[in-house]
């Protein structure tokens, strides 16, 4: 079965400081990749996704950037946090089947920038 | 790009009750419709996954209408009860892509 592990949990980080968010996928090899961001009580944000290693697009940025430097690993980061970089960051991956793109979700890293 | 509203923002219902959210897309050429339960503070669960040419799916008390001619989906929770009681949210998507747009969300409550 595939599993999906994101770190970390939870986050406060000072305006101005750099910021590196992981998300890990076992068992599920060469799958998409996907960043989303949610506001509180919002919806939610594609910001990037990746079909395979090295490989990254840019949906909306943020002042953010990812990259996948394994087939399981996705990470987002930045150098410089703002207010506005608070919030739900989800991770997901998805299959290709016959109901179209599968998004499965991992439990979310919650961000606070203060 | 694709748009999609999401109905009522707020819904309450009574246990046992049935409870329907829709969802609009503008994107005629969209290709597949997943809708998904998020409890407080957790993921996305994935709840049904449809492609267009499905017009109606049901599954262990959830029934998903799909309406390509008004760009309508829905979902319908038959006999709610407290446990269903999250943010629901729909997701749409055009088959040549991986960009993948969800609804606004509506927050469901269940009341005993």
């Amino acid at each position: 079965a595939q599993t999906i592990h994101q770190w970390p949990v939870a986050e406060i980080k000072a305006v101005g400081s750099p910021l590196s968010l992981g998300c890990t996928i076992k068992g599920k090899s060469s799958p998409n990749l996907y960043w989303y961001w949610q506001a509180t009580g919002g919806t939610l944000q594609q910001l990037f996704y990746s079909i395979t290693v090295g490989q990254v697009e840019s949906v909306v940025q943020l002042n953010l950037s990812a990259s996948r430097p394994k087939d399981d690993q996705f990470i987002l980061s930045t150098e410089k946090l703002l207010l506005s970089h608070s919030g739900f960051y989800l991770c997901a991956w998805s299959l290709w089947g016959n109901s179209g793109n599968t998004l499965y979700f991992g439990e979310g890293s919650r961000l606070i920038v203060v | 790009g694709e748009q999609v509203e999401q109905r009522p923002p707020h819904l309450s219902v009574r246990e046992g009750d049935s409870a329907i959210i829709i969802c609009t897309y503008t994107d005629s050429a969209t290709a597949y419709f997943s809708w998904y339960k998020q409890e407080a503070g957790a993921g996305l669960q994935l709840l049904m996954s449809v492609l267009s040419n499905v017009d109606r799916k049901e599954e262990q008390g959830l029934t998903v209408l799909l309406n390509k001619k008004d760009k309508r989906l829905s979902l319908n929770l038959t006999a709610a009860h407290p446990g269903d009681s999250a943010v629901y949210f729909c997701a749409v998507g055009r088959s040549n892509t991986n960009k993948v747009v969800f609804g606004t969300g509506t927050r469901l409550q269940v009341l005993p």
